[in-house]
């Protein structure tokens, strides 16, 4: 039973273009979360998904950034017009039940906008 | 200050010690779940203990909940040079439909 797997690792984007990060929750889990670490400092909540809904979106910028968790395949978050303060860790998690259950978290992507 | 906040913010110990972090956190909540976090990589679970529990274990790990002084700490037993990482406290609050507010975290350095 794999884990949460996402890609890629690292991706590079150059300011104003777009960044597509991808999340395939672990076998059987239909709870996925967006996180975004900066460095030196802890996780942030972004979003919370379940298959086709978005559940709560209150950590995530209105503007340039999005997320969908279709009915097949993995979660995206993407941002569109990347800027240097994009750069950061994102990490995704899932869950079986969501609340009250043990998150399980990808090993992240790392987002350099140059 | 923050949800889950742990302390100290940096723990440097000898393999063969104790190591012990502390977190606090403010409202009411579900559950307290501790991560790992080795340099540049993705965040391990160790533990998650729900707001009706007071102690558990797992391994050389120790976890305790205190839910009326809202903290709880973790206790890493007989550590070793492959336990030095930052450890997170992540709480999964009442009102938060079961998202998770991690602290900034403390620093492991456990040195041989």
């Amino acid at each position: 039973n794999a884990g949460v797997m996402q890609n890629p690792r690292h991706l590079v984007r150059r300011r104003g273009q777009e960044a597509r990060l991808r999340c395939s929750p672990m076998k059987g889990h239909s709870h996925v979360y967006w996180y975004r670490q900066l460095p030196e400092e802890g996780l942030k909540f972004m979003v919370y998904l379940q298959k086709e809904n978005i559940i709560d979106e209150s950590g995530m910028p209105k503007e340039r950034f999005s997320a969908e968790f279709p009915k097949e395949g993995p979660s995206i978050l993407r941002i569109q017009q990347v800027v240097r303060g994009d750069s950061a860790a994102y990490f995704c998690a899932s869950s079986l039940l969501g609340s009250d259950t043990e998150a399980f978290f990808g090993q992240g992507t790392r987002l350099t906008v140059v | 200050s923050q949800q889950g906040e742990e302390d100290p913010q940096a723990l440097s110990i000898q393999e063969g010690e104790n190591a012990t972090m502390n977190c606090s956190y403010k409202t009411s909540i579900n559950n307290l779940q501790w991560y790992r976090q080795n340099s540049g990589r993705g965040l391990v679970h160790l533990i998650l203990i729900r707001s009706n529990e007071r102690e558990k274990h797992s391994g050389r790990l120790r976890v305790t909940l205190d839910t009326s002084k809202k903290s709880s700490s973790l206790l890493i037993t007989a550590s070793r040079a492959a336990d030095t990482a930052s450890y997170f406290c992540a709480t999964d609050r009442e009102t938060s439909g079961s998202r998770l507010t991690f602290g900034e975290g403390t620093q492991l350095t456990v040195n041989p």
